[in-house]
């Protein structure tokens, strides 16, 4: 048990909808970054919010946005979904920017059909 | 070149037998290097990070890094069925993020 949550842990929505994911960071940790785990592919680095502020992006269109609250919660935005979005999505909380020691959430496993 | 690479095996070894998995990595400024494993439809779990050339020990895990050859291992002692699952080497940029291989998948057949 990480102590990172997120929500929903499943989801089919069709494409070009819209979704919305989220995630609640482990306690004292600042840093919230986003992952994208296709099928049999390692995770890929989507975006990161260090004090509710982007820092830092992967090769990821602009259709992939997110936002991070006071309390460190984040969301992921994705807009007009595509089938090629179905994926494992993973946060991960750290205290520091460095990620040395992230902390996985459960997922949510996004299906768009 | 990927940034990290790993092979994917399937790597099969048996019950009690040491399980060697292998990664390298094509950014000579890394710092820091993890191995998560994965068991299927789960979310990946830090077993062990390594920032020093050498070997670290906890338990039945030994990660060694090789920064001059840009390679990283984690080896399995006394391997067990539970231990089955894929096992994700990640390296920290410089830019803060973690940059993950496609995986390995180990079997540990009883």
């Amino acid at each position: 048990e990480t102590g990172v949550t997120q929500s929903p842990t499943h989801l089919i929505k069709t494409r070009g909808q819209q979704v919305t994911l989220r995630c609640s960071s482990q306690s004292g940790h600042n840093t919230v970054s986003w992952y994208q785990q296709a099928l049999g592919q390692g995770p890929q680095f989507i975006f990161q919010y260090y004090r509710e502020e982007e820092n830092g992006r992967g090769n990821f269109p602009p259709r992939f946005s997110g936002l991070q609250f006071p309390n460190y919660s984040s969301e992921l935005n994705v807009n007009a979904l595509e089938l090629d979005d179905s994926a494992l999505y993973l946060c991960a909380s750290s205290s520091t920017t460095g990620l040395e020691e992230a902390f996985f959430g459960q997922g949510t496993r996004l299906t768009v059909v | 070149q990927k940034e990290v690479e790993q092979n994917s095996g399937p790597l099969s070894v048996p019950e009690g037998a040491i399980a060697s998995l292998n990664c390298t990595y094509s950014d000579r400024g890394s710092q820091s290097f993890f191995w998560y494993r994965q068991y299927s439809g789960k979310s990946p779990e830090l077993i062990m990070f390594i920032y020093s050339n050498g070997d670290k020990e906890d338990g039945r895990f030994t990660a060694q890094l090789n920064k001059a050859s840009q390679y990283v291992s984690l080896l399995i002692r006394d391997s067990q069925p539970s231990d089955s699952a894929t096992y994700l080497c990640a390296v920290c940029s410089n830019t803060g993020k973690l940059i993950f291989g496609q995986g390995t998948t180990l079997q540990v057949k009883p």
